[in-house]
């Protein structure tokens, strides 16, 4: 089957400018994550939704960081207007569950450096 | 508040040598879920395992296993035999259920494996 998919791999933005993120989960993954991850630091998860509704957004910070996956399957990051403390990977992630457990698969992830 | 900790920071061992990945963990939620990542200098993250809460039983999966008390609140992760294509930075990570769906993770533990 075909991996998560992510665009674009690499972005370099200046400050107070907008860039948005895309992601294409495996198929009929009902669940799909977002995460932040600054270099030499563990992910933090921005967003996850449950088909199109949001479960976990506690970390997004909501004043510049939006997310959406209006009909279910592929999902858009926004960050609007980006700071230098944005510059970060960004992955995505979708979840295939069965039964009691569960497998997580990651994109390969978008590079945004803010100058 | 929930949080996880991984004390090793780095940890290096020489090839067929036996690790064990410490992680500790804190919530006060009786239902929750524990994860492992793997995140090799590709920079893709993996994902290796979940564990619920009310499951305690040890999991092991070919050189891969993993040890969950409660008593102790740790998750520990032991590669058996490691190998060269084992050097990664490992994740642990918890998601929690208390006033909103919460996942964090802890700061990684870097593994070298020399051959």
């Amino acid at each position: 089957e075909a991996g998560v998919a992510q665009s674009p791999r690499y972005k370099i933005i200046e400050k107070r400018q907008s860039v948005a993120f895309w992601c294409n989960p495996i198929s009929g993954h009902a669940t799909l994550y977002w995460y932040q991850q600054i270099l030499g630091q563990g992910p933090k998860l921005l967003i996850q939704f449950q088909n199109n509704g949001v479960v976990d957004d506690s970390q997004l910070p909501k004043d510049r960081f939006s997310a959406e996956r209006l009909k279910g399957v592929d999902s858009t990051l926004k960050i609007q207007p980006a700071k230098l403390e944005d510059s970060a990977v960004y992955l995505c992630a979708s979840r295939r569950t069965s039964g009691s457990s569960e497998t997580q698969y990651f994109g390969p992830g978008t590079r945004l450096l803010v100058l | 508040a929930q949080k996880v900790t991984q004390a090793q920071t780095e940890i290096s061992v020489v090839e067929k040598e036996d690790v064990t990945l410490d992680c500790v963990y804190e919530t006060r939620d009786t239902t929750y879920y524990l994860f492992w990542y793997k995140q090799p200098p590709s920079g893709e993250l993996v994902f290796l395992i979940r564990r619920n809460s009310f499951d305690e039983q040890n999991e092991i999966s070919g050189r891969y296993s993993w040890n969950f008390q409660k008593s102790t609140s740790s998750f520990n992760f032991t590669i058996t035999a490691s190998q060269v294509v084992d050097s990664a930075v490992y994740f642990c990570a918890l998601s929690t259920n208390t006033g909103g769906f919460k996942t964090i993770f802890g700061a990684g533990t870097r593994l070298f494996v020399k051959a």
